[in-house]
């Protein structure tokens, strides 16, 4: 069945300190990779895609993610992170084969950045 | 375009309550889906429509409801509601038609049951 991990419930980084967030999947083929964002309160938005070609995707507020198949890892990076990047970040893996265009989600994990 | 939308965006009822979440999407997106959101659960499927007429069961759909008669509207009805529902309810939507399923979030409802 597939699944996807975020291992890191918590993670507390410091501004102007890099951030990277893991996310582990269990797929039988390449799947649709997403990240997402949530700030308190607030609905999904969506950061970033992977679903083909350049491993390295960019996204906005100067996130990236590198999809890696060997390890069925599609971890979160910023370089340098701001205080208002503090929120709760999903990762999702989009089921492409069986057509039904099913999400499955992570259980998160809550970003606090310190000043 | 007003995206996903969702009403109320809060409510509270008592146990044994029915009641209907509202959601609708002027995308013209084939796709909608209904999640909860759990402390430390993520997010959970509950149904979801592949188009009009068109629905099944995702991974918690106990309790819960669905019908899909337009494109625009998939509200998702508690017909006789339980504490264990109190969550945020989610609804999203996509299009397959362009070329991948990015999926659009509306705001959320927060639901609680006493």
């Amino acid at each position: 069945a597939q699944s996807v991990t975020q291992p890191d419930i918590h993670i507390t980084v410091s501004e102007g300190a890099s951030l990277e967030l893991r996310c582990n999947y269990s797929y039988g083929a390449t799947p649709y990779l997403f990240w997402y964002v949530q700030s308190p309160g607030q609905g999904l938005q969506l950061l970033l895609k992977y679903f083909s070609g350049d491993t390295l995707v960019q996204g906005i507020k100067g996130f990236e993610a590198e999809f890696k198949r060997s390890q069925s890892s599609f971890n979160l990076r910023k370089p340098s992170v701001h205080w208002s990047d503090a929120a709760e970040y999903f990762c999702a893996v989009g089921d492409r084969d069986s057509g039904t265009y099913k999400y499955i989600f992570g259980t998160g994990t809550r970003l606090k950045v310190l000043a | 375009n007003a995206g996903v939308t969702q009403t109320p965006k809060f409510q509270v009822l008592k146990t044994g309550q029915s009641m209907t979440l509202q959601c609708a999407q002027d995308m013209n997106h084939e796709y909608m889906s209904w999640y909860r959101q759990d402390p430390g659960m993520g997010l959970r499927l509950i149904h979801y429509s592949v188009g009009a007429g068109i629905t099944d069961q995702g991974e918690v759909p106990n309790g819960y409801n669905v019908s899909r008669s337009t494109t625009e509207d998939f509200p998702l009805r508690l017909l006789s509601a339980a504490p264990s529902q109190t969550s945020v309810y989610f609804c999203a939507s996509s299009s397959p038609g362009q070329g991948y399923y990015e999926q659009y979030f509306g705001p959320g409802t927060r639901l609680t049951v006493t």
